[in-house]
């Protein structure tokens, strides 16, 4: 069966740069969630978007933009990076019903 | 706003052993569902076990089983016959079923060792 795919799966930037994070949800499922897990911690609920229009926004930065688009992929724009966004950074993708599906995630290292 | 709790930062279990895993959680609502995680080293996140707060009968998947008591809003996870592949980070989670905020609410999580 088809999962949840994420691109890249590592990124590597220096602080103050940008980055962009990709989500290819399960086909069919409207629903795309991003959270973000810091070394030795839960997994933070970021944002979530549902038939392309953002429903709900958690702790997301203001440096941080995201996005779904009419293929129901979603991006996750990171700006002026810094050491603290240093995460790994997991979408989920949900068909309405109440179970989410994980990706494997973006492992991003922050210099 | 919901929070999740567990308290047991980490714990071990002998193979083939049974293991308790607590869970607590706070919240107003009364519909909503609970949700066990796993992520192994490869720290992909793995559903478990759910459990739909409406349903009196506690979930079971297997080797898992979870012991639901909503007014004291606990809700462990009970691993029977522990394999070394359950040796894992696992979280406990929370969705409210109330508007169309969906997302989960996850607890410190619990780091289970299965020893051989």
């Amino acid at each position: 069966a088809a999962g949840v795919i994420q691109s890249p799966r590592h990124l590597i930037k220096e602080k103050r740069e940008t980055a962009t994070l990709k989500c290819y949800p399960i086909p069919r499922h409207d629903t795309v969630y991003w959270y973000q897990q810091g070394p030795g911690q839960d997994p933070q609920f970021l944002i979530s978007f549902y038939e392309k229009m953002q429903s709900d926004k958690g702790s997301i930065p203001d440096r941080f933009s995201a996005q779904q688009f009419s293929d129901y992929h979603s991006e996750l724009n990171m700006s002026s990076l810094e050491l603290g966004d240093s995460a790994l950074y997991f979408c989920a993708s949900s068909d309405g019903h109440h179970e989410q599906f994980f990706g494997p995630g973006t492992r991003l290292t922050v210099l | 706003a919901q929070t999740v709790t567990q308290s047991q930062p980490e714990m071990s279990v002998q193979e083939a052993e049974t293991v308790t895993l607590s869970c607590t959680y706070d919240t107003s609502e009364n519909n909503y569902y609970l949700f066990w995680y796993k992520q192994p080293p490869s720290r992909q996140m793995i559903l478990v076990i759910r459990q739909e707060a409406y349903k009196q009968q506690n979930a079971t998947e297997n080797r898992f089983s979870v012991n639901f008591q909503k007014a004291a809003k606990s809700f462990s996870l009970k691993i029977s016959d522990s394999q070394l592949g359950d040796t894992a980070m696992y979280f406990c989670a929370f969705m409210t079923t109330s508007g169309s905020a969906r997302q989960l609410t996850f607890g410190s999580g619990t780091q289970l060792t299965v020893l051989p």
